[in-house]
């Protein structure tokens, strides 16, 4: 079945450190690969997305993120940490052609020590 | 630039009661969705809709909801008759292109079932 895996739930940091995320997926093909961002109260603001190309890809607030196919993972990196970046975060993936919804990870809810 | 609403941004309801949530979407987006996220748990795909009509649904979505767009703005999501078991909160997306096309999410509504 095809499915999303963070297998952090909760990360703690303290600022200026840096900060990875993990995102691993189980899908046949390589799918369309998305991070959300999600702060208190908040709706899921896109930090950054996957299509093809390069696998390293740049996001907003300094993110960026590498796919790396052999692991099918997505991970999330972000070389100094804000505390304003304390948030929920969400890998998702968009399977392919012929559906439309997006699966999303368990969520992984970063902490930032000051 | 342009963003998803929804209201009300939180609703308390007794089991049993209907309930409207309401969403515009980004007004030149043709595709639109409904997610839920319980307390705790993962972001769920619980239906798409394009052109009027339903394109895909979840086990989630069962007869007790309907969605519908009644204008040329909004969508609606509407459960019939509510279960402790639906508070919930609720996004909102939408997207000017289908399948793996990045999807724009509002703010949510934060559904309490009594």
């Amino acid at each position: 079945a095809q499915s999303v895996t963070q297998p952090d739930i909760h990360i703690t940091v303290s600022e200026g450190a840096s900060l990875e995320l993990r995102c691993n997926y189980s899908y046949g093909a390589t799918p369309y690969l998305f991070w959300y961002v999600q702060s208190p109260g908040q709706g899921l603001q896109l930090l950054l997305k996957y299509f093809s190309g390069d696998t390293l890809v740049q996001g907003i607030k300094g993110f960026e993120a590498e796919f790396k196919r052999s692991q099918s993972s997505f991970n999330l990196r972000k070389p100094s940490v804000h505390w304003s970046d304390a948030a929920e975060y969400f890998c998702a993936v968009a399977p392919g052609v012929g559906t439309y919804k997006y699966i999303f990870g368990t969520g992984t809810r970063l902490k930032v020590l000051a | 630039e342009p963003e998803v609403t929804q209201t009300p941004s939180h609703q308390v309801t007794q089991m049993g009661q209907e309930v409207i949530l309401r969403c515009v979407p980004i007004s030149n987006h043709l595709y639109f969705y409904w997610y839920r996220q319980i307390l705790g748990q993962k972001v769920e795909f619980l239906v798409s809709f394009y052109n009027n009509e339903i394109s895909e649904k979840s086990e989630i979505f069962d007869d007790q909801f309907s969605v519908e767009r009644p204008d040329g703005s909004n969508f609606t999501l509407k459960i019939r008759s509510t279960k402790l078991e639906d508070s919930a909160m609720y996004f909102c997306a939408s997207t000017g292109g289908q399948y793996q096309e990045t999807q724009y999410f509002g703010p949510g509504t934060r559904l309490l079932v009594l």
